[in-house]
This record gives C-alpha cells, sequence and structure tokens, in this order.
C-alpha cells in the first residue's frame, strides 16, 4: 500500500520569505510525485511533478521541490512567499503497484502575512 | 482552451432527492475520476474509469453512481442512499499513464437539506 503524510495541516509565513511545505511518502514501486495548489472553490492545479528523471524538480510560480529516496520525502519550497501564495497544497503519489491510483495528502494550508 | 468543465458550479437539493453532476472534458484523455473533498479534509476517490463503457468503485461509492458512455462525458449520480452528501466535488481527468498528472475541474458545491 501506498501513502503520503504531509507533515503540517497549516504553515503561516510572512509575505517575503521562504516556504517549505514538508511531504513523506510510502510506496514500494518507483513512485510519480506530484504536488497541487487549491485556492478556494476552486479545482486543483498542478504545480510540479516528479517522474524519474531529475530529483530537483522546478514547477510553476517560482516553487520547487526535491525528491529524496533516502528519506522518502517531496518537500515544496518557494524562496519568498506572496500572498497570491495563500491556499492549500497537496502533495500525491501515484505508483504501477498501487493501480496506477493517486493517493492524496491531507493538505496544508498556508497563510501568507503581510 | 482545453479542459475540464464541471456545471454548475452550486447545486442545491432537497433531502430524498437524486441528482447529477455533469463533468465534460475536450482534453481526449482516456481516465476519468469523481473525487469528493470535505472541509479540511484531503480528496477521496468516488468512482473512476479508465475506459468508455468501463469504470470502477473507488474509496467511498456508495450511495453514488456514474455512466461512461462517451470519452468526454462522465456524469456522477448522488442518490438518495447517500447518507452524507452536501461536500465539494471535483472531476479529473488524465492520459492514464503513471507519470502524468490529473487535471481538474473548479468543482461543483453540492448542498443537500
Amino acid at each position: 500500500a501506498q501513502s503520503v503524510t504531509q507533515l503540517d495541516s497549516h504553515v503561516s509565513v510572512s509575505e517575503g520569505t521562504p516556504v517549505l511545505l514538508r511531504c513523506n511518502y510510502s510506496s514500494s514501486y518507483s513512485p510519480s510525485l506530484f504536488w497541487y495548489v487549491q485556492h478556494p472553490n476552486k479545482g486543483l492545479q498542478l504545480l510540479l511533478k516528479y517522474t524519474s528523471a531529475a530529483t530537483l524538480v522546478k514547477g510553476i510560480n517560482g516553487f520547487e521541490a526535491e525528491f529524496k529516496k533516502s528519506e522518502t520525502s517531496f518537500h515544496l519550497t518557494k524562496p519568498s512567499a506572496h500572498m497570491s501564495d495563500a491556499a492549500e497544497y497537496f502533495c500525491v503519489v501515484r505508483a504501477l503497484n498501487a493501480g496506477n491510483m493517486l493517493t492524496f495528502g491531507g493538505g496544508t494550508r498556508l497563510m501568507v502575512k503581510p | 482552451d482545453g479542459g475540464i468543465t464541471q456545471s454548475p458550479k452550486y447545486l442545491f437539493r432537497k433531502e430524498g432527492q437524486n441528482v447529477t453532476l455533469s463533468c465534460e472534458q475536450n482534453l481526449n484523455h482516456d481516465a476519468m475520476y469523481w473525487y469528493r473533498q470535505d472541509p479540511g479534509q484531503g480528496l477521496r476517490l468516488i468512482y473512476y474509469s479508465q475506459i468508455v463503457n468501463d469504470f470502477q468503485k473507488g474509496d467511498i461509492a456508495e450511495g453514488y453512481s456514474v455512466s461512461r458512455e462517451k470519452k468526454e462525458s462522465f456524469p456522477l449520480t448522488v442518490t438518495s442512499a447517500q447518507k452524507n452528501p452536501t461536500a465539494f466535488y471535483l472531476c479529473a481527468s488524465s492520459i492514464g499513464q503513471t507519470n502524468s498528472p490529473l487535471h481538474f475541474g473548479n468543482g461543483t458545491r453540492l448542498t443537500v437539506t
């Protein structure tokens, strides 16, 4: 079975400071990993994906994530937060041994203070 | 522009009534999915379809039904048997390969009173 744990349900940062959203996964097969963002009453938008190529993945809006197999982590970072980054973020894993289905983390709500 | 369209955005129904949520995609994706999202929670899979005329139950299929008669369309019916239907419903589609992401619609918020 595969699982995803987002270690913080809420993260609060000041505008202009770095963002770190933590994600740990378990999967007995080489997984694909994704980060999505959801603004209120909207669908999920793909930020970035890891699919066994480069371990440091760059996404949209200045976000990036690093796949660390030894730590089974896929943390999302951004050097400088903007007010528009305030949203819910989901880490997602997908693997063949799980029937190719996606498993979602519980989400992290990012708040950005002016 | 290609994408996924969910309609309506807001839906209100009386308890005991069936209601159908629409999901249409023009991305030519084989796989389509329905998720339910409750406040402060992640997404839970209701049903998915990997090909036309075939669909599978997800983790919380009880009280829901779907059809996949066309590649572009995957409507979800919330039946009166669903005990707690008030939620935000998200439809998604994908190419179906392991490394392909899901593309999401903007959701339908269903309120049953």
